[in-house]
């Protein structure tokens, strides 16, 4: 079985402040880990993926994320946040032996000025 | 190239009535998702279609509920008797499945916002 936790379903930030968004998970396969984000009705995009070629994964818009396997987690970040990043981040798990995908709840980022 | 996309972008309708939703996916994609996205929530399985396989159907939330995929591409998701509590965004999603069937995402389209009255 898998499960995925994001832990907040808000953060706000300040322009300019690194960010931590932060998702926990679990699964019974050799797990597959992406993070979306999803603008202001827009569909969502992809941001990252974890496929077990390097545990620190960079992806677009200077975010990574790091898969710590003996914490089960995957958080995001990014060191520096842009107004622009003001939107809904999903954390998802998958693998081999299964199309499904698990997503997580959703956590808002607020950028303030 | 082109991307997932769906139609209509948005629609209302009044309770009762039926509704269709589509999805063009990715050309050659042989996998395709539908999700519900309502609000404030995250997504919601609902249909899995793979090649000429029998559909994994286990996410539609009740028999008002049905979906098909003509030719292995394009993908309707019909609603029959609408009901206010169908009122969501409702996704579309893609895939290409590789040699060992993993570490592929999803690429989704911007989805068709439903609000039944």
């Amino acid at each position: 079985a898998q499960s995925v936790t994001q832990l907040d379903s808000h953060v706000s930030v300040s322009e300019g402040t690194p960010v931590l968004l932060r998702c926990n998970y679990s699964s019974s396969y050799s797990p597959s880990l992406f993070w979306y984000v999803q603008h202001p009705n827009k569909g969502l995009q992809l941001l990252l993926k974890y496929t077990s070629a390097a545990t620190l994964v960079k992806g677009i818009n200077g975010f990574e994320a790091e898969f710590k396997k003996s914490e089960t987690s995957f958080h995001l970040t990014k060191p520096s946040a842009h107004m622009s990043d003001a939107a809904e981040y999903f954390c998802v798990v998958s693998g081999i032996g299964t199309y499904k995908y698990i997503f997580g709840t959703g956590t808002r980022l607020k950028v303030l000025a | 190239g082109a991307g997932v996309s769906q139609s209509p972008s948005n629609k209302v309708t009044e309770k009762g009535k039926d509704v269709e939703l589509r999805c063009d996916p990715i050309s050659g994609h042989t996998a395709l998702y539908w999700y519900r996205q309502s609000l404030g929530q995250g997504l919601e399985f609902l249909i899995y279609f793979q090649g000429n396989s029998a559909p994994d159907k286990s996410g539609l939330p009740s028999d008002r509920f049905s979906a098909e995929r003509t030719g292995g591409s394009v993908s309707t998701l019909t609603i029959q008797r609408t009901q206010q509590e169908d009122s969501a965004v409702y996704l579309c999603a893609s895939r290409n499945l590789i040699a060992d069937n993993s570490y592929n995402e999803q690429f989704f389209g911007p989805g068709t916002r439903l609000t039944v009255l």
